[in-house]
């Protein structure tokens, strides 16, 4: 089955820097990427997606990227602000199947 | 999400008994999972239906059950074969396979 690797575990940036974490992934069938913020005692919250017939795609200050060969993909944060504090989660799957595989999450904490 | 809503927030077990968690959705979705959640993991699928009256087992649904008469709901049933119920427990919904899943803001579910 499809398992999802997710780097770091944790990660502390100050305010109004950048913040990457990456994730790679096994099956070379997966196809459906999305990125989960949860905060705490929440749900996570789906913040971008990506499918693999695209190589990045932006909102705002969030971005992702991937990499179909290396079967890896990134989330980019910039300009991070404390709101941004959370566990962020990647996720993968494939066409047809109804089952995600996570990542097992990253702590980012925004210094002020 | 307000769409989907998890009930109650917080359920104590005592030990040998069944306890149901409660997943109602407004969203018109398909599709709804149940998924676990223990600290420093990420998400594992226990259940999954997308469709009334079928449903199928994730990674982990031993020890849990599940019924989905209603579009609305999908409750979740953790009997006493499950040793270890201690965890966080998140219900989410999609239009379909492969598409976005979102969650609800889960139960956590405590052992006496």
């Amino acid at each position: 089955g499809e398992n999802v690797e997710q780097h770091p575990s944790t990660l502390s940036v100050q305010e109004g820097d950048s913040a990457v974490i990456k994730c790679t992934y096994s099956d070379s069938a997966s196809n459906y990427f999305p990125w989960y913020k949860q905060e705490l005692g929440k749900g996570p919250q789906l913040i971008i997606d990506i499918r693999s017939n695209v190589g990045e795609k932006k909102d705002q200050r969030i971005a992702v990227t991937l990499n179909k060969t290396a079967k890896h993909f990134s989330l980019h944060i910039t300009e991070t602000q404390p709101e941004d504090s959370a566990v962020y989660f990647c996720a993968a799957s494939m066409q047809g199947n109804e089952k995600l595989t996570f990542g097992t999450g990253t702590r980012l904490t925004i210094i002020p | 999400d307000g769409g989907i809503t998890q009930s109650p927030k917080y359920l104590f077990r005592k030990e040998g008994q069944n306890v149901t968690l409660s997943c109602e959705q407004n969203l018109n979705h398909d599709a709804m999972y149940w998924y676990r959640q223990d600290p420093g993991q990420g998400l594992r699928l226990i259940y999954y239906s997308q469709i009334v009256n079928d449903f199928q087992k994730g990674d982990i649904a031993e020890g849990y059950s599940v019924s989905r008469e209603k579009k609305e709901s999908f409750p979740l049933t953790v009997t006493s074969a499950q040793k270890n119920p201690t965890a966080f427990y998140l219900c989410a919904t999609s239009r379909g396979r492969n598409q976005p899943q979102h969650f609800g803001d889960g139960t956590r579910l405590s052992i006496l």
